[in-house]
């Protein structure tokens, strides 16, 4: 079976200081990988995609993700925070031949 | 047009109401979902229509009725809801099913039922 583990329910940073959010997957074949964003009342926005191209993704407002095959891994990171980053977090997985399986969330505090 | 849209934003019924919500899109995606999301929980995917036929119901109980009268748009009819069905509601789109396709998503539905 297809998961995703988001190894932290919640992480809280500084305004200005690195962002680290992880999540590991699980997948019999190469999956595509995605992040979403949410904010409070809002739909997912797409962050930045995976699909078997380049391992360094990057993606919206300054993120990127590095896709690790050998330790099964799909971090996002991005530089600087901005306390517009304060949202909620999805990794999703997308086996193949199946829908999207999504991870628990991250729900990311961003403190001035 | 990269948008995809959803009326009503909210919506409170009773446990004998009919009701229905919409979705639209113009991208000329081919897959539509519908997903239901309780709070502080991830999306859960309800139905996906593929060329405007329903090819996923993922167990949903029969008072949640979907309908896809053409390629932009996606209904999800709503009867005799319980309380516990109350969620936010989000439409999505997609190019099609193969799973390198993103989704789309809509700003969602939040749904009462009182």
């Amino acid at each position: 079976a297809q998961s995703v583990t988001q190894l932290d329910s919640h992480v809280s940073v500084s305004e200005g200081t690195p962002v680290l959010l992880r999540c590991n997957y699980s997948s019999s074949y190469s999956p595509s990988l995605f992040w979403y964003v949410q904010h409070p009342n809002k739909g997912l926005q797409l962050l930045l995609k995976y699909t078997s191209a380049a391992t360094l993704v990057k993606g919206i407002n300054g993120f990127e993700a590095e896709f690790k095959k050998s330790e099964t891994s799909f971090h996002l990171t991005k530089p600087s925070a901005h306390m517009s980053d304060a949202a909620e977090y999805f990794c999703v997985v997308s086996p193949y031949g199946q829908n999207f399986v999504f991870g628990p969330g991250t729900r990311l505090s961003v403190l001035p | 047009d990269t948008e995809v849209t959803q009326t009503p934003k909210h919506l409170v019924m009773g446990m004998t109401n009919k009701k229905s919500l919409k979705c639209e899109q113009h991208m000329g995606h081919r897959a539509m979902y519908w997903y239901k999301q309780k709070a502080k929980k991830p999306p859960e995917l309800m139905f996906v229509y593929s060329y405007e036929k329903l090819s996923i119901n993922e167990s949903v109980p029969s008072r949640f009725s979907p309908e896809c009268p053409n390629s932009s748009l996606l209904n999800l009819h709503l009867h005799a809801l319980q309380p516990e069905d109350s969620a936010l509601y989000l439409c999505a789109s997609s190019q099609g099913t193969g799973n390198y396709n993103e989704q789309f998503f809509g700003p969602g539905t939040r749904l009462t039922v009182l």
